[in-house]
């Protein structure tokens, strides 16, 4: 059974601070990993999808590397900003085609 | 561009009474997923559907039961509501792994609370 975990639970930075988010996982026969972004009372919104066939995506100040053999996956953020603030959650999709979902880490990026 | 659907976004039942979620997708998806979401557990999986007239329990299936109607709708149905069933419920669809087309995306979610 697929379990994730997500490291820090929570996490309070100044803006401007680049940083990074931890996502592990125990079973490595996944096909791709999914990073999201859950705004409070929001559903989740797709933020990079890393096939398991690449090591990393990039979108604008968001960049995700995957790891699959260790079973590891960091979302880097750039230059955080206020706006950034939300709950990120992974989620590594393997051959049962299930989304298993960590319980996410609580961003909090301060003016 | 209307992605993942959900109705209704707020619901109160009373304890006994039974409802339906109902779900829809516009792209074309062959998989599709409800969930559900409390504070301290993150998001677990109820039942899951790989394709038309398919589908298959996750981790908290009891209490539920589900129908994928077409390509496009999954329904999920609480027969006797129950107050541990008070709960955020997501939908979600992905599409085929061998086209390479795999991205979720979710519903705005359905808060249900059962008094």
């Amino acid at each position: 059974k697929q379990e994730v975990t997500q490291i820090p639970a929570a996490l309070s930075v100044p803006e401007g601070e680049n940083l990074v988010l931890n996502c592990s996982f125990t079973d490595s026969a996944i096909y791709n990993l999914q990073w999201f972004r859950q705004d409070p009372g929001k559903g989740l919104t797709s933020l990079l999808l890393i096939q398991s066939s690449q090591r990393e995506q990039t979108s604008g100040r968001l960049n995700a590397s995957l790891d699959k053999s260790s079973g590891r996956s960091t979302l880097y953020i750039a230059a955080s900003q206020p706006g950034d603030s939300a709950t990120y959650l992974c989620a590594p999709q393997g051959g049962s085609e299930k989304l298993v979902f960590g319980k996410g880490t609580k961003l909090t990026v301060n003016p | 561009n209307a992605g993942v659907t959900q109705t209704p976004k707020f619901q109160v039942l009373k304890t006994g009474q039974s409802m339906t979620l109902q779900c829809a997708q516009d792209m074309n998806h062959n998989s599709m997923y409800w969930y559900r979401q409390d504070p301290g557990m993150g998001l677990r999986l109820i039942y899951y559907s790989a394709s038309e007239g398919t589908t298959d329990k996750g981790e908290v299936p009891n209490g539920y039961n589900v129908s994928r109607l077409n390509k496009r709708e999954f329904s999920l149905r609480l027969e006797s509501a129950a107050p541990s069933q008070t709960s955020v419920y997501f939908c979600a669809s992905s599409g085929d792994r061998s086209i390479m087309n795999t991205e979720a995306f979710f519903g705005q979610g359905t808060r249900l609370t059962v008094v």
